[in-house]
C-alpha cells in the first residue's frame, strides 16, 4: 500500500539557520510528490511539486526538494529560515491507485527560534 | 491564479442541525474536489471526492448519509453534514483540482472550523 512518512513530528531551528524536512514514500511506480504548508487555522499552500525530470526541484519562499529514487525521499530543504517559515509541513504523494487522491504524511511542525 | 474559497470560515451550530459548507473554485474550472477532515494538530484525512456532474466517491469509514456532498457545477461543490454532533467538529478542508489524471495538482481552500455544541 502507498503510504508516506514523515519521521519527524516536531523540529526547531534558528532564525537563520538551514532547514530540512524529510519525508520518505512507498510507492509502486514513479510517485507525484508535493510538499505543502499550512500556517495555523489555515488551508494549504503547495510549496512545490515533482512528476518527472530533474530531481532538484524549486518551489516557492526559497524551498527546494530533492528526489531520490534510491532511498524513497523527497526532502524538503531551505537554506536560510526566516521566522515567517513557522508553519506545519506536509508531504504528500498522488496515488494513482482507484480514484486518483493524495496520500498525506503527518506532517512536520517547524518552529523558528528568534 | 487557482484560487479556491470556502465558506464559512467558521461556523458554530447546535447538536442535531445540519451544516453546509462551500467549496468554490474561484478562476478555474474544477473537475474534482476533494474534502478532508483534519483534527487538531493532526494530518488531513481524506474523506470523499467528487466528480462535476456525479455522486461522490468516499473513502472508507466516512458515513456518506451523514456527510452529504454535492458537485453541482463546475466551480462549486457542497458538503453538508447532517445531524451534527459534537465528534463532527473539526477542520474541514477542500481541494480543487483542474484536469484530473494522475499529474493533477490540487488547490486547496482556507479551510471551515466547525463546532458543534
Amino acid at each position: 500500500a502507498q503510504s508516506v512518512t514523515q519521521p519527524d513530528i516536531h523540529i526547531t531551528v534558528s532564525e537563520g539557520a538551514s532547514l530540512e524536512l524529510r519525508c520518505n514514500y512507498s510507492y509502486g511506480a514513479t510517485p507525484y510528490l508535493f510538499w505543502y504548508v499550512q500556517s495555523p487555522g489555515q488551508g494549504l499552500q503547495l510549496l512545490l511539486k515533482y512528476f518527472s525530470g530533474d530531481t532538484l526541484v524549486q518551489g516557492i519562499k526559497g524551498f527546494e526538494a530533492e528526489f531520490k529514487r534510491s532511498q524513497s525521499s523527497f526532502n524538503l530543504r531551505k537554506p536560510s529560515v526566516h521566522w515567517s517559515d513557522a508553519a506545519e509541513y506536509f508531504c504528500a504523494v498522488g496515488s494513482t491507485s482507484g480514484t486518483y487522491k493524495y496520500i498525506f504524511g503527518t506532517g512536520t511542525r517547524l518552529k523558528v527560534l528568534a | 491564479g487557482a484560487v479556491v474559497s470556502q465558506h464559512p470560515s467558521r461556523v458554530i451550530c447546535k447538536s442535531g442541525t445540519s451544516v453546509k459548507i462551500e467549496c468554490r473554485s474561484l478562476d478555474f474550472q474544477a473537475t474534482t474536489m476533494f474534502w478532508y477532515r483534519q483534527f487538531p494538530k493532526q494530518s488531513l484525512m481524506l474523506m470523499a471526492t467528487s466528480n462535476e456532474g456525479s455522486k461522490a466517491t468516499y473513502e472508507q469509514g466516512v458515513e456518506k448519509d451523514k456527510f452529504l456532498i454535492n458537485h453541482a457545477s463546475l466551480t462549486l461543490s457542497t458538503l453538508t453534514v447532517t445531524s451534527a454532533h459534537p465528534e463532527d467538529s473539526s477542520f474541514y478542508i477542500c481541494s480543487a483540482g483542474m484536469g484530473g489524471g494522475s499529474t493533477d495538482t490540487q488547490y486547496f481552500g482556507p479551510g471551515t472550523r466547525l463546532t458543534v455544541l
